[in-house]
C-alpha cells in the first residue's frame, strides 16, 4: 500500500523568507510523486512531479523539490516566499497500475506580509 | 478553454433527494478520475473509468452511488438518498493512458454539495 503523510498541517512564513513543506511515502514500489497547490476558490493545480528521472525537481512558481529515498522525503522548497503563495499544499503519491491519486492531508502555507 | 469543467458548481439540496453531478474531461483523455474532499481533508478517490469502463471503486462508494462514462466521453457521478455526511467537494480529473504512474491528472473546479 502507498500512502503519503504531510508532517506539518500548518507553515506560516514571512514574505521573502524559504519555504519549507515536509512530505514522506511509503511505497511498495519505486514512488510517482507529485505536489499539487489548492488555492481558495479554485482548483488543484500540479507544482511539479517526480517520476524516477531526476531526483531534484523544478516545477513552476519558483518550487522545487527533492526526492531522497534513503529518508524517504519529498520535501517542497522555494527560496523567497511570495504573498500569492499562500494555498493549500497537497503531497500525492499514484498508484502505478490505476494512476488514482493518494493525497496527503494537506500543508496550509500562511505567508505574512 | 479545454480544460475539465464540472457542473453544477453548486449543489444545496435536502437529505433524501437524489443529485447528479457531470464531469467533462480533456476530450483526448482516456482515464476520468472521480474524487471526493471534505473540509480540511486532501481528496480521497472514489472511481476511476478507462474509457467507458469503471474499473475501480473505493470501499467509499456505497450503493448509493453510481457513476458512468457512456461512450467514453463525459461522467455523471449520482448520489440516491442523500446524508448529510455525503456534503462534500466532488471533484474529477482526466488524464491519459500512456503512463498511469506518472501522468499528469487535471482537476475540474469541483461541485461543492451541501445536503441539509
Amino acid at each position: 500500500a502507498q500512502s503519503v503523510t504531510q508532517l506539518d498541517s500548518h507553515v506560516s512564513v514571512s514574505e521573502g523568507t524559504p519555504v519549507l513543506l515536509r512530505c514522506n511515502y511509503s511505497s511498495s514500489y519505486s514512488p510517482s510523486l507529485f505536489w499539487y497547490v489548492q488555492h481558495p476558490n479554485k482548483g488543484l493545480q500540479l507544482l511539479l512531479k517526480y517520476t524516477s528521472a531526476a531526483t531534484l525537481v523544478k516545477g513552476i512558481n519558483g518550487f522545487e523539490a527533492e526526492f531522497k529515498k534513503s529518508e524517504t522525503s519529498f520535501h517542497l522548497t522555494k527560496p523567497s516566499a511570495h504573498m500569492s503563495d499562500a494555498a493549500e499544499y497537497f503531497c500525492v503519491v499514484s498508484d502505478p497500475n490505476t494512476g488514482k491519486l493518494i493525497f496527503g492531508q494537506g500543508t496550509t502555507l500562511q505567508v505574512k506580509p | 478553454d479545454t480544460g475539465v469543467s464540472q457542473d453544477p458548481r453548486h449543489k444545496i439540496t435536502k437529505r433524501g433527494q437524489n443529485v447528479t453531478f457531470r464531469c467533462d474531461p480533456i476530450s483526448e483523455h482516456n482515464r476520468l478520475y472521480w474524487y471526493r474532499q471534505t473540509l480540511g481533508q486532501g481528496p480521497e478517490f472514489l472511481t476511476y473509468f478507462q474509457n467507458e469502463a469503471q474499473l475501480e471503486k473505493s470501499r467509499l462508494l456505497s450503493d448509493r452511488f453510481s457513476a458512468e462514462r457512456p461512450k467514453g466521453s463525459f461522467s455523471t457521478l449520482e448520489i440516491q438518498r442523500t446524508e448529510q455526511g455525503d456534503s462534500a467537494m466532488y471533484l474529477c480529473a482526466s488524464s491519459r493512458i500512456r503512463d498511469p504512474a506518472s501522468n499528469e491528472q487535471f482537476f475540474g473546479p469541483g461541485t461543492r454539495l451541501t445536503v441539509l
